[in-house]
């Protein structure tokens, strides 16, 4: 069975542009959380998504958006890009809202200009 | 005062040893314990939950005690395929999980 997956692995933007990144749970999952992870720090909590609906957001600015689809793949949306939003950025899917268990992706790697 | 703290390492140890991570967490709220680790540049993978009485899985045991609130990892007999970064993560749960990570540990270990 296919793990989550992210797209694209790497992405080199300027600062102002904007980035969608893309996310695939794995088959079955509904829940879809999103981390940002600057190098030398853990992962810091941006959203989760279940069923479609926003269920929980960490404290990042409002630059910072996420949608989940129908499929249950999701999409982290970033405005205004600035230097320090440069870093790993994962998508962990678990089977429910109260999933314990986490799967990672292997993230898209942003650096911004 | 972060959620969730580590130290940082790294912790140099020879093939065989046996070493002990340490993390302390903050908020008395949290209810779910876990270790990831994490390759170099790679994603987090979930390494073992952390349970109230203990639990052990092969060369790795995981301890807490909440009364002062940190959680241990202890790694047995440590091979080179040991070396990583081990992420400590506390979890809390109001109207949805939130999993605070640690900054992480690193451990070397060296033939």
């Amino acid at each position: 069975d296919a793990g989550v997956t992210q797209s694209p692995t790497h992405l080199i933007k300027t600062r102002g542009q904007h980035v969608t990144l893309r996310c695939s749970p794995i088959s079955g999952h509904k829940s879809v959380s999103w981390y940002q992870q600057v190098l030398g720090q853990g992962p810091q909590f941006i959203f989760q998504y279940y069923e479609k609906e926003e269920r929980g957001r960490g404290n990042f600015p409002d630059r910072f958006s996420a949608r989940q689809f129908p499929n249950y793949s999701s999409e982290l949306n970033v405005n205004a890009l600035l230097l320090g939003d440069s870093a790993l950025y994962l998508c962990a899917s678990s089977f429910g809202p109260s999933g314990t268990e986490q799967f990672f992706g292997p993230g898209t790697r942003l650096t911004v200009l | 005062r972060k959620e969730v703290e580590q130290d940082p390492g790294p912790f140099n140890v020879p093939e065989g040893a046996t070493v002990a991570f340490n993390c302390t967490y903050s908020n008395s709220a949290s209810q779910s314990f876990f270790w990831y680790r994490q390759d170099c540049r790679k994603e987090p993978k979930l390494l073992m939950s952390v349970y109230s009485s203990g639990n052990e899985d092969g060369r790795f045991t995981a301890q807490l005690n909440r009364a002062s609130q940190y959680i241990s990892l202890l790694i047995r007999d440590s091979k080179l395929s040991d070396s990583a970064t081990y992420l400590c993560v506390a979890m809390t749960s109001y109207n949805f999980n939130k999993f605070y990570f640690g900054s992480g540990t690193k451990l070397n270990v060296k033939p």
